[in-house]
């Protein structure tokens, strides 16, 4: 299957800082890609879909100035976590979808995100 | 409503054995794609199979097949000779609509017994 990476795989920060996630597609273009949060023992909570050159979208509850999407290329986006806070600690999976965006979502390994 | 139920929070199966995980969906799209990941305790979502809403026949990939029953919107993983590395949560989800978003059940978590 298709390769995405994710770094860093694990981050603890202090309250207050900003914390930045990279998510490449190693082995094909992805137009669009998706940033999920996930809590222990939960499911994937499905956060914002990013299209590449465009604007996010973000799903409703999420802030948009807490959690900067940038899909600058067909192979990265980024997730930036702006004055984190404890209450930010997850564990972050982004996934990507090839050109169609009918295809198969392939996840990276996940950001564990610690903010103490 | 749930777009994606999967009522099993917990399975345990027999080393060797087969193990059916539940999984049901709710959609008034006629096109739309059911897909199984596996979560093991790294945290990675690894893709197992998938099964488009027009595809006639059950997809299978190795040991794993996809029991699809439209008219009861039902898309069960099969697990045949199951092994120790099988012990993970597994997760159902469906794509759908014109933005091509993903739904996700909230798991199952299989443990393969020695």
């Amino acid at each position: 299957g298709a390769v995405v990476s994710q770094h860093p795989s694990r981050v603890i920060c202090k309250s207050g800082t900003s914390v930045k996630i990279e998510c490449r597609s190693l082995d094909f273009q992805a137009t669009t890609m998706f940033w999920y949060r996930q809590f222990p023992k939960q499911s994937l909570m499905l956060m914002a879909t990013s299209n590449e050159g465009s604007k996010a979208t973000y799903e409703q509850g999420v802030e948009k100035d807490k959690f900067l999407i940038n899909h600058a290329s067909l192979t990265l986006s980024t997730l930036t976590v702006t004055s984190a806070h404890p209450e930010d600690s997850s564990f972050y999976i982004c996934s990507a979808s090839a050109r169609g965006g009918r295809e198969t979502q392939y996840f990276g390994p996940g950001t564990r995100l610690l903010v103490l | 409503a749930q777009k994606i139920t999967q009522t099993q929070p917990g399975m345990f199966v027999q080393e060797k054995e087969a193990v059916t995980l539940d999984c049901t969906y709710d959609t008034s799209d006629p096109s739309y794609g059911l897909f199984w990941y596996k979560q093991p305790s790294s945290g990675e979502m690894i893709f197992l199979i998938y099964q488009g809403s027009y595809d006639q026949q059950n997809a299978t990939e190795g040991r794993y097949s996809l029991n699809f029953q439209k008219a009861r919107k039902s898309a069960n993983l099969v697990i045949s000779a199951s092994q120790l590395g099988d012990s993970a949560m597994y997760f159902c989800a469906m794509r759908e609509g014109p933005g091509n978003q993903f739904y996700f059940g909230t798991g199952t978590s299989l443990t393969v017994i020695p």
